[in-house]
């Protein structure tokens, strides 16, 4: 079955530890973006790829870092959680100027 | 940056009412897209529209892409609970980037 699947859904920890969200995609896209989501706010990119090793900024990407060394997956890094980052996480990925195909989510709470 | 203004925030309606959501944005769009996200869940693909005044169906959604390229709407007919969820609308320019609405939460009462 094509679908972007991230791990893990759920995610609490504490301010200050390192965490990875991982995500993988089984559909050779070449696209693949992190967004977030906030009540009131939609969704907005933190960072995106167009390829392997080709990452760019997004809209929201402090305290954030990503890496592509593989085509399919693409994991999010926060090296320093702060509170401000409890959000709900979102992964996608396509083919060149396609809509974007979601995962289903990760929920980071840090306190 | 690129900003969208979706509304309604969030609509509350009978089952069988027809429902309309809108974007409008001050920036030009190449592509307009509308997703709807249930719980738990990430958004989901309803309609993409490519070109300027498109108009386009997909069962019970009809959506079209604004003759100025800077607004969009989303109409359903006859709502079903199983409607219920949010609705996202997104303007994409070059390749890669998306900009999303804020969501319209839908509710449905039977």
């Amino acid at each position: 079955e094509a679908q972007v699947t991230q791990n893990p859904r759920y995610l609490i920890t504490v301010t200050g530890k390192k965490l990875t969200v991982t995500c993988s995609q089984n559909m050779n896209h070449e696209y693949m973006s992190w967004y977030r989501q906030d009540p009131g706010l939609g969704l907005r990119q933190i960072y995106y790829s167009m390829n392997v090793e080709v990452t760019d900024k997004g809209d929201v990407p402090e305290g954030y870092k990503v890496s592509r060394k593989e085509k399919r997956n693409f994991p999010l890094i926060l090296e320093s959680p702060s509170p401000n980052q409890t959000s709900l996480y979102f992964c996608a990925s396509s083919p060149p100027s396609s809509p974007l195909h979601f995962g289903n989510g990760t929920r980071l709470t840090v306190t | 940056g690129q900003q969208l203004n979706q509304s309604p925030q969030s609509m509350f309606i009978q089952e069988g009412e027809d429902v309309s959501m809108n974007c409008t944005s001050s920036s030009i769009f190449n592509t307009w897209l509308w997703y709807k996200q249930d719980p738990g869940e990430g958004p989901v693909l309803l309609i993409a529209l490519y070109k300027a005044g498109e108009l386009t169906s997909n069962g019970r959604l009809t959506a079209q892409f604004g003759i100025t390229r800077k607004d969009s709407f989303l109409n359903i007919s006859a709502s079903i609970p199983s409607d219920v969820g949010i609705y996202f609308c997104a303007g994409g320019t070059s390749y890669g980037k998306l900009t999303f609405g804020q969501g319209t939460i839908l509710t449905v009462h039977p």
